[in-house]
């Protein structure tokens, strides 16, 4: 099964700031990962496609790159309604769907 | 509006049996493969088992197989997860989601507890 390993597990920053969350798979998955957000209490939402796209609806302050192993998900200007935990999702090879650990992302 | 919602989950004794249930509306449920995701206490998302739109083709992750089944109704537009054997560590909110490979659309969830 393909790994993926996301960093930080957590981090802290200021409105305003700019946060990258990171996902590394364990073999060349193409662009073939999603980004998800999950906020307290709630279900995931899907932000992020097929590494780069973005899910309508969603802010443009939310971006993706990246192919192969090495996938970045950034948020340009961290803004309060962004505190949640963020998630990376392979579809490579299926099944098994993967998740990667997730980032927890809180105000400073 | 695309909607998905979950039910019958519940406490149940280590051994026991649950079925979940997911009712669909605001899209052609038939169409669309479905997937059950599970997330433990504080933990992080787990796949657990997956469903082709006609529910010929079934998948389940390593931790679950030979125990759980997804099974649909498409006439009702509802998915099922038939679970047995119940572990400790099967304690979860269980969600379903819709898609293949991107979960679009995902249900509030319905947690499941083991505990003697």
């Amino acid at each position: 099964d393909i790994q993926m390993t996301q960093s930080p597990s957590s981090l802290s920053a200021s409105v305003g700031d700019r946060v990258t969350i990171t996902c590394q798979a364990s073999q060349d998955i193409s662009n073939y990962l999603h980004w998800y957000q999950q906020k307290s209490g709630k279900a995931p939402k899907l932000l992020i496609y097929d590494a780069s796209n973005l899910e309508t609806g969603v802010p443009s302050r939310f971006s993706g790159s990246g192919s192969g192993t090495d996938f970045t998900f950034t948020i340009s200007s961290l803004q309060p309604e962004d505190i949640a935990t963020y998630y990376c999702q392979q579809y490579d090879t299926l099944p098994p769907l993967t998740f990667g650990g997730g980032t927890k992302v809180e105000i400073k | 509006e695309v909607q998905l919602l979950e039910s019958g989950g519940g406490l149940v004794q280590p051994g026991g049996s649950l079925r979940l249930s997911c009712a669909a509306s605001g899209f052609t449920f038939s169409s669309y493969a479905m997937n059950w995701v599970r997330q433990a206490p504080g933990k992080g998302l787990e796949w657990v088992s997956a469903i082709s739109g006609s529910g010929l083709s079934t998948y389940y992750a390593d931790s679950v197989k030979g125990r759980f089944t997804i099974s649909r109704d498409n006439s009702k537009n509802t998915l099922y997860l038939q679970v047995n054997s119940l572990r400790a560590e099967d304690a979860a909110v269980y969600y379903c989601a819709k898609g293949r490979n991107v979960l679009d659309i995902w249900g509030q969830g319905t947690m499941v507890t083991v505990s003697s």
